[in-house]
């Protein structure tokens, strides 16, 4: 059984690019939620979907930050333009009706931005 | 708002030592308690979790954790810690008035001496 999926896994890219990181969640979880992790700020909760609409977006850092979930297999997060304090590893999860409060993790998108 | 707080951020232990990591949380009401564990350079998996019932959970790989309601508590512990168990540890805490949002402790890294 396939787990969440993030693509890409490493990214490296210069300040100002546009960075779009992509998540597959399990299929039939309905929920859909994208961390950030850093050394400063530990594992932030960015965003998250509940049925491809965005429930809660209080942690996006700022307009920069932009994420969608256009069908219930699919999400991007968006940087546009990126810095170099964006660098992270960005964590896609989800979670199902059927999981409990469990949340499944991807295996990450390690983002350096130069 | 509910908030979780690791106060040990580097614990460094000997081989077969005993193993206690503390983790708080600020929520009055009733909540979901989780804790996570990430290995060097991989994604976030459970570990074990805490719903409702016996206070005393069991999980993974010989760890356990107490929920005592009392203390806002949820300590995670191992009587005998192996050079493997080297990692982040990850508290998070799900309050049921917000169903969907699980917020992590600034998390706490164990290492191992052989």
């Amino acid at each position: 059984d396939a787990g969440v999926i993030q693509s890409p896994r490493h990214e490296v890219t210069e300040m100002g690019q546009e960075v779009t990181l992509r998540c597959k969640p399990i299929s039939g979880h309905d929920y859909l939620f994208w961390y950030r992790q850093t050394m400063m700020r530990g594992l932030e909760l960015l965003i998250y979907f509940n049925n491809n609409v965005p429930i809660d977006d209080s942690g996006m850092p700022e307009d920069r930050f932009s994420a969608k979930m256009p069908n219930a297999s699919f999400s991007t997060l968006k940087i546009q333009p990126s810095e170099p304090r964006d660098s992270a590893v960005y964590f896609c999860a989800s979670r199902g009706q059927y999981s409990g409060n469990t949340i499944y993790f991807g295996e990450g998108s390690w983002l350096t931005v130069v | 708002a509910q908030s979780v707080s690791q106060h040990n951020h580097h614990v460094i232990l000997s081989e077969a030592a005993s193993l206690e990591l503390g983790c708080n949380y600020s929520y009055g009401g009733t909540v979901n308690l989780f804790w996570y564990v990430q290995y060097p350079g991989q994604h976030l998996q459970l570990l074990l979790k805490y719903f409702s019932g016996d206070p005393l959970v069991k999980g993974i790989k010989g760890f356990e954790a107490e929920f005592i309601k009392s203390k806002f508590s949820f300590n995670l512990r191992k009587p005998s810690v192996q050079w493997s168990d080297t990692a982040e540890y990850f508290c998070a805490v799900n309050a049921y008035s917000s169903a969907s949002k699980i917020i992590f402790g600034s998390g706490t890294r164990l290492s191992i001496r052989p």
